[in-house]
């Protein structure tokens, strides 16, 4: 049971606009940065927003972040095929001390 | 380039142990904590644990403390996790991972090992 909750899955047709949602607390994302990762299946995690809102280099501007209060948001525009995986939120409880991840979500692009 | 390399898959028997690495490339291995990730088949990442280098300070997930043992060799610019005694429930791909992580409270991964996956057999 992760302590960040995020939809178990998402869809959207290709082309449109999906967000993800990320719940947490006040000792994790309502302390700390969110960062959010994206998982295509059998390889490692790929860093797409650090920082609440900000893209590494060579990360495409259809993907961004926003957080608010204990709570995160990913959003992904202009859905492509190659979009389709799982996508994990990520931050840093101040209380337990330890990094921790959302329970990831299937995005499915129709 | 910052690189994260580990070691090879692990086949074992439960009540075996077992020491996984991650050799860090292109960086001052040191200067960054560097921390394990767990990942179960069909299942979401956990974290295990990170540890800093240059003075070994760790900091373990409640979930992780005292079933394994996270360790790191500055001289050679390796990170190790260990288990004393595996479980079928350590069936797993295990991660290594470098965070950039600051008091500021930014806490992310840019860069992760190809994984290790090690298979329990009871």
């Amino acid at each position: 049971q992760s302590v960040l909750t995020q939809p178990p899955s998402v869809s959207a047709a290709t082309g449109q606009k999906v967000t993800i949602s990320c719940s947490g607390s006040s000792s994790n994302i309502g302390k700390n940065y969110v960062a959010w990762y994206q998982q295509l299946p059998g390889i490692a995690p790929k860093l797409l927003i650090y920082d609440n809102d900000k893209r590494p280099s060579g990360i495409p501007d259809r993907f961004s972040g926003s957080k608010s209060g204990t709570s995160a948001t990913l959003g992904i525009t202009g859905l492509q095929t190659g979009d389709e995986a799982d996508y994990y939120c990520g931050t840093w409880d101040s209380s337990l001390s330890t990094g921790m991840f959302g329970g990831g979500t299937k995005l499915t692009v129709l | 380039e910052v690189q994260l390399a580990q070691s090879g898959a692990e086949v074992k028997k439960a009540g075996e142990s077992l020491k996984i690495s991650c050799k860090g490339s292109g960086y001052s291995f040191r200067s960054y904590w560097i921390g394990w990730v767990r990942q179960r088949p069909g299942e979401g990442l956990e974290w295990m644990g990170i540890i800093y280098p240059a003075d070994s300070d760790t900091r373990y997930s409640p979930s992780f403390q005292g079933q394994v043992t996270l360790s790191a060799d500055k001289s050679i610019s390796t990170a190790y996790l260990q288990w004393s005694s595996l479980k079928a429930s350590d069936t797993a791909m295990y991660y290594c991972a470098r965070p950039d992580y600051y008091d500021s409270g930014t806490f992310y991964v840019a860069y992760w090992g190809q994984g290790t996956l090690v298979t329990v057999s009871s």
